[in-house]
C-alpha cells in the first residue's frame, strides 16, 4: 500500500461543476502539498497545509490531521483546470512522498 | 524574477551512456531537490541538497549522484543508463533546507533512454 493514496485516479467533469479530489496518507506528517501538473510536465504548487483550510480563488484545500485525509475542491470548474493534481506529504527527514496523481478533464 | 530553470528540456540517450542534468534555483534559494517521474506515476524523491551538502537521498542506486555548486545550482548525474531511467526529472528549490515550505518546481528534463 502506498503511503499516499489519491482518489479518483481519473475525473471527467462538465464546465461549471464542483470538483473534489481526495488524498489519504498513512504516516504522521508535518505538511501536505497540493500540486498541479500540466501536460509537458511543469508543476505548480497550489497549497501547503499543516492544518485547517486554505482558499485561493476557486480552489479550496482542507486537511484533517486526525483522519489523515485532505481534499482539494475546485468550484465553478473550467476547461483550463484540466491537469493532473498531485498530493504530496512531508513525513520526516527531507523528502516529499507523492501520490500517483488525479487526471482531471473539464469539458466545455 | 526567473523561476527554477532546468536544462536541457529534452534528451535522448542510449543504454550504458552517462547523462548530466542541470538545475538553477530561484535567486536566493539555497536548497535544491531532485525528483524522478516515470510516465503515469507521481514523482519519486532522489536527492536534496542544501548549502552544498546532501541532506537526503531516496531509494535510488549509486548510479545516481548529484552535487550543488557555490551559486546553489545543481547537477544530477546518472551513469550506465538503463531503459527504466526514462522519465521526467524535476528539480525544485526552496529558500531553506526544510521541506515544510513551498517548493518551486522547474519545468523538468524529459530523458528518453533507447
Amino acid at each position: 500500500k502506498n503511503e499516499v493514496e489519491q482518489s479518483p485516479q481519473n475525473l471527467t467533469a462538465q464546465e461549471g461543476e464542483f470538483i473534489t479530489i481526495n488524498c489519504s496518507y498513512s504516516v504522521g506528517i508535518s505538511a501536505l502539498h497540493w500540486l498541479q501538473q500540466h501536460p509537458g510536465g511543469g508543476i505548480v504548487s497550489l497549497f501547503m497545509l499543516s492544518s485547517g483550510k486554505k482558499k485561493h480563488g476557486r480552489l479550496i484545500a482542507t486537511i484533517n490531521i486526525q483522519e489523515k485525509h485532505s481534499s482539494l475542491h475546485i468550484t465553478a470548474s473550467h476547461p483550463r483546470d484540466s491537469a493532473v493534481y498531485i498530493c504530496a506529504v512531508k513525513a520526516s527527514g527531507s523528502r516529499l512522498t507523492f501520490g500517483e496523481g488525479t487526471q482531471l478533464t473539464v469539458n466545455p | 524574477d526567473a523561476g527554477v530553470t532546468q536544462s536541457p528540456t529534452h534528451l535522448i540517450k542510449t543504454r550504458g551512456q552517462h547523462v548530466t542534468l542541470r538545475c538553477s534555483p530561484i535567486s536566493g534559494h539555497k536548497s535544491v531537490s531532485w525528483y524522478q517521474q516515470v510516465l503515469g506515476q507521481g514523482p519519486q524523491f532522489i536527492f536534496q541538497y542544501y548549502e552544498k551538502e546532501e541532506r537526503g537521498r531516496g531509494n535510488f542506486p549509486d548510479r545516481f549522484s548529484a552535487r550543488q555548486f557555490p551559486n546553489y545550482s545543481s547537477e544530477l548525474n546518472v551513469n550506465a543508463l538503463l531503459l527504466g531511467d526514462s522519465a521526467l526529472y524535476l528539480c525544485a528549490s526552496t529558500p531553506q533546507g526544510g521541506l515544510s515550505v513551498e517548493q518551486y518546481f522547474g519545468p523538468g528534463t524529459r530523458l528518453t533512454v533507447t
